[in-house]
């Protein structure tokens, strides 16, 4: 079973910069698990920002970035605004025979 | 604009079956694959099933095979998913969404607003 492994929470100052990570327990995250970055706020449905590791979705402010840092898919938000406190999540694509999708459990990304 | 709306979650007894559909309009449907994806009452998101953009071939997730069939009509802009042998665990808000199911994007680019399914006796 595919498990994919976020940080519980964060936080981060107004202005500040956070990344937040995505992992797999049996194997390094590389570009060709296509990761994809989703922005929750509480009652309302998943905001798509980021996919294809880095390209952004449209209409996403350029302060959020994704990369693969070492064996981890990585979300950077770089000048924090009090509107990202969110909770975000990854969405990994396995293509090993199934062709499934496995999320995180999500990041809860506190401004304070 | 790109609108999804989701239908027909509502209270079920466990052991039951429901039918959730999802209207889509603003993209030509029949050229993509679709989702559903179901969040549990205070927990994080969960990929539930998917379809191609024909509706040949489809893919779930391990806890629903069997139990959960997803299916689309093209001709009605429609994706459906059926439930059966329901269990409390399968209480969530459901969101379909639409599937970038295509080297290299594997996404959900849009998604709806979601619809309860609540599994109570």
């Amino acid at each position: 079973q595919t498990v994919v492994t976020q940080e519980p929470s964060l936080s981060v100052s107004p202005g500040g910069t956070v990344t937040l990570t995505c992992g797999l327990r049996s194997a390094s995250v590389s570009s060709s698990f296509y990761p994809s970055w989703y922005q929750q706020t509480p009652g309302q449905a998943p905001r798509t920002l980021i996919y294809n590791t880095n390209s952004r979705s449209s209409g996403v402010p350029d302060r959020f970035s994704g990369s693969i840092l070492g064996n981890r898919a990585a979300l950077t938000i770089t000048g924090a605004q009090a509107d990202d406190e969110s909770d975000y999540y990854c969405l990994l694509y396995t293509a090993s025979g199934s062709g499934i999708y496995v999320l995180g459990g999500g990041t809860k990304l506190t401004v304070l | 604009e790109v609108q999804l709306l989701e239908s027909g979650g509502r209270l079920v007894q466990p052991g039951g079956s429901l039918r959730l559909s999802c209207v889509v309009s603003g993209f030509r449907f029949s050229g993509y694959a679709m989702s559903w994806v179901r969040q549990a009452p205070g927990q994080g998101l969960e990929w539930v099933a998917s379809v191609d953009d024909d509706g040949a071939v489809t893919y779930y997730v391990d806890s629903v095979k069997g139990r959960f069939t997803i299916s689309r009509d093209n001709s009605k802009n429609t994706v459906f998913l059926q439930m059966s042998s329901l269990r409390a665990e399968d209480t969530a808000v459901y969101y379909c969404a639409k599937d970038r199911r295509v080297a290299p994007l594997y996404y959900f680019e849009f998604w709806g607003q979601g619809t309860l399914v609540t599994v109570s006796s």
